[in-house]
């Protein structure tokens, strides 16, 4: 089962990119690496998920290291909406989330 | 789609009560999943179902909960008698589990308060 680590908390300038940087060195060959955030009083949201490439879509990019052994997610220009608890997730052996943490964004004007 | 839909939003109700929380998954969606957080455990995992079948409820605290899915665009998760420590936020999240792709999107969440 992976796990991952991230920093409890973080903040970025309104405007500037956002990089989330996670470990997780216990990630096996297949297992994906996913991203959700949760906005304060609201349902966990969907962002992106990642093997092996890179990946980007409307929301954020993901970048994995070739290893495979950490990632970074990257809001490339960050607005004060994007205040939130950022989790980098793996998966049990059942195909199950398995939630950490998270780290606490915080964009400031 | 409007996306997974909960009911109640909230719910305080007093100890020893039953309390039914509700779900309306995504349209076409095939896997389902209840889960709790509070602030000291974060995130958890109480019960997923596949195809309407419930797969896992290692999850699921005590007899005191339980989960239906009596067809594919309903679930409910029951608490009975309620107690003060099953204060938390509930949310119901559902996913088309394919090959590759196990994202799930959640629900606003039911806000249960137990006195």
């Amino acid at each position: 089962d992976a796990k991952t680590t991230q920093p409890p908390s973080m903040d970025c300038a309104e405007g500037r990119a956002a990089n989330l940087p996670c470990n997780h060195s216990t990630i096996s060959g297949n297992e994906y690496v996913y991203w959700y955030r949760q906005i304060h009083s609201q349902g966990p949201q969907y962002i992106i998920h990642g093997l092996k490439n890179n990946e980007t879509n409307e929301m954020a990019s993901l970048i994995i290291t070739e290893d495979r052994k950490s990632s970074t997610l990257i809001l490339p220009h960050a607005t004060l909406r994007d205040t939130a608890v950022y989790y980098c997730i793996g998966m049990d052996s059942n195909y199950q989330l398995i939630w950490g943490a998270g780290t606490k964004l915080i964009i400031k004007p | 789609d409007a996306g997974v839909i909960q009911s109640p939003r909230h719910e305080v109700t007093e100890m020893g009560q039953e309390v039914t929380l509700r779900c309306k998954p995504i349209s076409g969606h095939n896997s389902l999943f209840w889960y709790r957080q509070t602030m000291m455990r974060g995130l958890e995992l109480l019960i997923y179902f596949n195809n309407n079948v419930p797969i896992d409820d290692s999850g699921m605290p005590e007899d005191r909960f339980s989960a239906k899915m009596p067809n594919a665009s309903f679930s409910t998760l029951k608490i009975q008698p309620s107690e003060p420590r099953d204060s938390a936020v509930y949310f119901c999240a559902s996913s088309l589990r394919l090959a590759g792709s196990y994202e799930q999107y959640f629900g606003p969440g039911t806000r249960l308060t137990v006195t």
